[in-house]
């Protein structure tokens, strides 16, 4: 079964600080797909940015930037010059593989950011 | 803002009733994905329908029951509610099933007293 780890339950960050979220995950699955989402306290769930297992480059996504080392299984969320907008919770999620017929995502628990002037 | 809309926003109702939460996908999307969120067990996958079809089911209690219309839209129906089931149920959308973004609705919360 696939399984989502983030470690970090909160993190604090300076305004305009980067700040890395990190999540490893867990699948005996050559092909799959990771997702990073934002929940702000309204509670809508934002997509934020997608790595595919075969992509050879990181992805970017504005000020978001995911780094994806698939050898050690983690697929960090990297946030360049933060602002207080930021301040959410983030959560790390797996899309099921292509060989299950499955296409649901599988989530962490989440980090909770803070964005402190 | 997403292009997926759900109605009710919030829900308030006592033990033992039924309700029916509605999600609309975004426009040409075919698949709709049902995901509940609580605070002992975060955001698990319930139930997935493309097309009109049910194509996976996660961890779905029997008393729930969902259907996607020929327009697309779907409706979650929870029965024989319990106080456990209060939660927030987020609707996503996706153009098909191979390896697009889902893309998720405001959510319903469901308060069940």
């Amino acid at each position: 079964a696939q399984k989502i780890t983030q470690t970090q339950p909160g993190m604090f960050v300076q305004e305009k600080e980067a700040v890395t979220l990190d999540c490893t995950y867990d699948t005996s699955d050559q092909s799959y797909g990771l997702f990073w989402y934002k929940q702000p306290s309204s509670g809508e769930m934002i997509f934020l940015i997608y790595q595919g297992s075969y992509d050879e480059q990181n992805a970017t996504e504005g000020r978001y930037s995911l780094n994806f080392q698939k050898a050690r299984k983690s697929a960090n969320l990297v946030i360049s010059a933060s602002q207080l907008g930021d301040s959410a919770m983030y959560f790390c999620a797996m899309r099921e593989s292509f060989n299950t017929g499955r296409r649901a995502l599988t989530f962490g628990s989440g980090t909770r950011l803070q964005v402190q002037p | 803002d997403s292009g997926v809309t759900q109605t009710p926003k919030h829900l308030i109702t006592a033990t033992g009733q039924r309700v029916t939460l509605r999600c609309s996908p975004r426009s040409g999307d075919l698949s709709v994905y049902w995901y509940q969120q609580s605070l002992d067990q975060g955001l698990q996958f319930l139930i997935h329908y493309y097309n009109g079809e049910e194509r996976a089911k996660g961890n779905i209690l029997e008393r729930f029951s969902a259907q996607q219309f020929p327009d697309l839209h779907s409706e979650l129906n929870l029965s024989s509610l319990e106080l456990g089931d209060s939660a927030l149920y987020f609707c996503a959308s996706s153009v098909g099933i191979a390896t697009d973004t889902q893309y998720f609705g405001p959510g319903t919360r469901l308060t069940v007293l």
